[in-house]
């Protein structure tokens, strides 16, 4: 089965800063990855899926990049709303596992 | 607008059985496969279940296997998750999730579960 890693567990930062969240597979997934944000008491939400495809209504300052077992999710210019934790999520036929996240708190 | 609600969440105890419900609206709800994720408190996510639209295919994850059971009623709209033989570390809160460019694109606000005597 594969493993996701998540680095770092958590990340500080001020607004306007760039932040930059990594996702490890324990083997090559090719491009099989999403990223989720999850708010404080809210549901996930996707942002981003097959490694660097923005989904609907998601602000461009959000990217993803990667492939194989290395995988990176961008955040530019950080907003005070951008606090949350942040999911990657592999996919493997019918079946998903998910990382254990990056908490990014806003300074 | 896609909405999913869920409902049936609440406490139960060991070995007890609990059923949830997922409303679902807004979308052509057989054309899209479902799913169950669940969130421990203060926990990550885990994927725990999925159902095709027709229901024909069904997978869960092996920490749940043999003891919950997915369903849908395509004609209620309505997308379950029966849960027996509960366990302490059965508790979360379990979200119901629609499947769609081939992720979990739309979400529920969740259901929770708590498994205690």
């Amino acid at each position: 089965e594969i493993a996701l890693t998540q680095s770092p567990a958590t990340l500080s930062l001020s607004p306007g800063e760039r932040a930059t969240l990594s996702c490890r597979a324990s083997q090559s997934v090719r491009s099989y990855v999403a990223w989720y944000q999850q708010k404080r008491g809210q549901a996930p939400r996707l942002l981003i899926y097959d490694a660097s495809n923005r989904a609907p209504g998601i602000p461009a300052r959000f990217s993803g990049s990667g492939s194989g077992t290395d995988f990176t999710l961008t955040i530019n210019s950080l907003e005070p709303e951008d606090l949350a934790v942040y999911y990657c999520q592999h996919r493997n036929g019918y079946r998903r596992t998910f990382g254990p996240g990056t908490k990014v708190d806003i300074k | 607008e896609v909405q999913l609600v869920e409902s049936g969440g609440g406490l139960v105890q060991p070995g007890g059985s609990l059923r949830l419900s997922c409303a679902a609206s807004g979308f052509t709800f057989s054309n899209y496969e479902m799913n169950w994720v669940r969130q421990a408190p203060g926990k990550g996510l885990e994927w725990v279940s999925y159902i095709s639209g027709s229901g024909s295919s069904i997978y869960y994850a092996d920490s749940v296997e043999g003891r919950f059971t997915i369903a849908r009623d395509n004609a209620r709209n309505s997308l379950y998750l029966q849960m027996n033989s509960l366990r302490a570390e059965d508790t979360a809160v379990y979200y119901c999730a629609r499947r769609d460019l081939a992720w979990e694109l739309n979400w529920g606000q969740g259901t929770l579960v708590t498994v205690s005597s």
